[in-house]
């Protein structure tokens, strides 16, 4: 079946720092999201990418579709404490049904 | 604009019993999804709905797991007969066609005894 795998895994960073994670899949995705997670609530929609090569930006969140369409990575510059929480990649699938990475733990020390 | 309201947000219950949750999408969104997620991992498709049409169940949807959404608005989940495994946050989602993003609310945890 389709499988996202994210890395890093978890990230302990400094305030202030840039932070970059990916996402690369065994298949392919004409869809990649990238999603938000804090503790206890459900995931928010950081950015979401649509064609091959695209290069989003939200804020401090840069995010890119690789050519390939099989992998994407997120960016965040200048962290700041709230930008704690699980980042979550995510592609549609041509069903409409989304196919969720691991995950990547950040924490932010200030 | 309200968001993907979900309800109870905590549900805990003894093993055997049935739970029902609630989802209201976001107004006029067509597409209605539910996911299961386990502690550490990214949230796994259970079902979907195009207005009141249930199109697609995960093999993950056991038989004790039923879904609707009778009106083509809000959607419940009724899980029968509880079983420890069924721990989790059950999470809905909803957009506007098939190919937008997914909006999620926050979750129905359910713990079994």
């Amino acid at each position: 079946g389709q499988q996202l795998n994210q890395s890093p895994q978890s990230m302990f960073i400094q305030e202030g720092e840039d932070v970059s994670m990916n996402c690369t899949s065994s298949s392919i995705f004409n869809t990649w999201l990238w999603y938000k997670q804090d503790p206890g609530e459900g995931p928010v929609l950081l950015i979401a990418l649509y064609k091959a090569g695209e290069l989003t930006s939200n804020g401090r969140l840069t995010a890119q579709f690789g050519i390939t369409r099989k992998d994407s990575f997120l960016n965040i510059s200048a962290s700041i404490p709230s930008d704690v929480g699980i980042y979550f990649c995510a592609g549609l699938n041509q069903g409409g049904k989304l196919i969720f990475g691991q995950g990547t733990e950040l924490s932010v020390k200030p | 604009d309200t968001g993907v309201s979900q309800d109870p947000r905590h549900k805990i219950t003894k093993r055997g019993q049935n739970v029902t949750f609630r989802c209201d999408p976001i107004s006029e969104h067509n597409r209605l999804y539910w996911y299961r997620q386990t502690l550490g991992q990214g949230p796994e498709f259970l079902t979907y709905f195009q207005n009141e049409a249930q199109l697609e169940k995960s093999r993950l949807l056991s038989d004790r797991f039923s879904a609707e959404r009778p009106k083509g608005s809000f959607s419940t989940l009724e899980i029968q007969r509880t079983e420890q495994g069924d721990s989790a946050m059950y999470l809905c989602a909803s957009s506007l066609f098939v190919n937008q993003p997914q909006h999620f609310g926050d979750g129905t945890r359910l713990s079994i005894l």
